[in-house]
């Protein structure tokens, strides 16, 4: 089966830094994207990782281990307009499509408090 | 601005009532999606189209209906809906169906099926 894990929610504080985990048990592998979401609007394209190792992209950092399963989202220099939610999705082969299609975990809501 | 445009952005429908979901990219992609958003679940992803043609199906009622009548247009036609079908409904597109092909969102579509 497929399975993404990711926290429901996390606060963190204004200018800190903060890391959002996502564990993903899939058939297929074809990459890993990051999405976020304020209220009430759409996803945002934020990162795509499909090889090991760290992706930087100004403030936000994103993370990958195929062996493990493992991702993770840093968020550095926290501000207030950072308080959304976090998708994390994987592509997987053999769910459709020729590439697969994306597998959305539940979304982590970050809350940045001053 | 995400480029992606959806009408209406709210929508509510009794039963038994036939409407129509409308989605517009003007980014010039070839790849347009429409995924179902439920409250404390992740994105679920209904139709996938290229070029027009529909290439993925993921195992939705036939009370959704997709139309995609040229490469900047999806419609999602919907009829005899039940209540747990009030969702947000989001349009996505992206460039071509390649692995690394990040996808725009619209801001979706609030439906309740009362």
């Amino acid at each position: 089966g497929q399975n993404i894990d990711q926290p429901t929610e996390m606060t963190a504080t204004e200018g800190a830094i903060v890391q959002i985990n996502c564990t993903y048990q899939t058939s297929g592998f074809n990459g890993l994207f990051w999405y976020q979401q304020h209220a009430g609007e759409a996803p945002t394209f934020l990162s795509y990782n499909v090889l090991d190792g760290l992706e930087e992209k100004g403030r936000f950092s994103s993370f990958l281990s195929r062996s493990k399963g493992y991702s993770y989202l840093l968020l550095k220099e926290l501000q207030m307009k950072d308080s959304a939610s976090y998708l994390c999705a994987v592509r997987d082969w053999d769910y459709g499509g020729s590439q697969g299609n994306l597998i959305f975990g539940k979304g982590t809501k970050l809350s940045v408090k001053p | 601005e995400t480029g992606v445009t959806q009408t209406p952005r709210h929508l509510v429908m009794g039963m038994t009532n036939k409407k129509s979901l409308k989605c517009e990219q003007h980014l010039g992609h070839n790849a347009m999606y429409w995924y179902k958003q439920s409250a404390k679940k992740p994105l679920e992803l209904m139709f996938v189209y290229s070029l027009e043609e529909r290439v993925e199906n993921n195992s939705v009622p036939s009370r959704f209906s997709p139309e995609c009548p040229n490469s900047s247009h999806l419609f999602l036609h919907l009829h005899t809906l039940q209540p747990e079908d009030s969702a947000l409904y989001l349009c996505a597109s992206s460039q071509e169906l390649s692995a690394g092909a990040e996808q725009y969102f619209g801001p979706g579509t609030r439906l309740t099926v009362t």
